[in-house]
């Protein structure tokens, strides 16, 4: 079945405790991405990526780290979560450019993060 | 300020209403996209519109992108319970190559 995974998909941190939430999307796909969702915000674009080893900051890039070594896989990385990083968290991924013709997102289930 | 504006934040009718949501901006997208999520999961595709004045219609729902590529509007005819959820605009620039914006959303409700 082509998917996005997310892992995990709850997590309750404390400040300053790194964490690491992967994705992996088994469709081959060239884009991925990640978002955030807040209430009344909508998603809001953390990272992209184009290929292996091509990423770019996305609108809310700050406290956040991303690495695409392989074309399945990736993970978003917080450094030293604190609490404004509580949110709901997307993978995302797409066969070409996302938002164009045949651009279409694939998302994850999501993983809802706190931090305290 | 959000990028892409979308109006009604809210909406709550009866079913069989029509309804029709705004997705606004004073940028330039090279194209527009719509999603709709559900509870618990991620947002789905509904449509991508690319041409500015395209109207691309998927059964009960028409997707108008508008002429100068600035705004688009959903309008859904005879609302049924099963398309309550939240509704989000996406639009990529040409200025902005890879990133997508999204609007804040529409959390729509049809009631029986």
């Amino acid at each position: 079945e082509a998917q996005v995974t997310q892992n995990p998909r709850y997590l309750i941190t404390v400040t300053g405790k790194k964490l690491t939430v992967t994705c992996s999307q088994n469709m081959n796909h060239e884009y991925m991405s990640w978002y955030r969702q807040d209430p009344g915000l909508g998603l809001r674009q953390i990272y992209y990526s184009m290929n292996v080893e091509v990423t770019d900051k996305g609108d809310v890039p700050e406290g956040y780290k991303v690495s695409r070594k392989e074309k399945r896989n990736f993970p978003l990385i917080l450094e030293s979560p604190s609490p404004n990083q509580t949110s709901l968290y997307f993978c995302a991924s797409s066969p070409r450019l996302a938002g164009g013709p045949g651009g279409e997102l694939f998302f994850g289930e999501g993983s809802r993060l706190t931090v305290l | 300020t959000q990028l892409l504006e979308q109006s009604p934040q809210f909406l709550s009718i009866q079913e069989g209403e029509n309804l029709t949501v705004y997705c606004n901006s004073s940028s330039v997208f090279s194209s527009l996209q719509w999603y709709r999520q559900e509870p618990g999961e991620g947002p789905v595709l509904l449509v991508t519109v690319v041409t500015g004045g395209e109207v691309k219609k998927l059964k009960r729902l028409t997707f108008q992108f508008g002429d100068a590529r600035k705004d688009s509007s959903l309008h859904i005819t005879a609302a049924q319970p099963g398309d309550t959820g939240l509704y989000l605009c996406a639009g990529r620039r040409r200025t902005s190559y890879g990133k997508l914006t999204f609007g804040q959303g529409t959390i729509l409700t049809v009631h029986p």
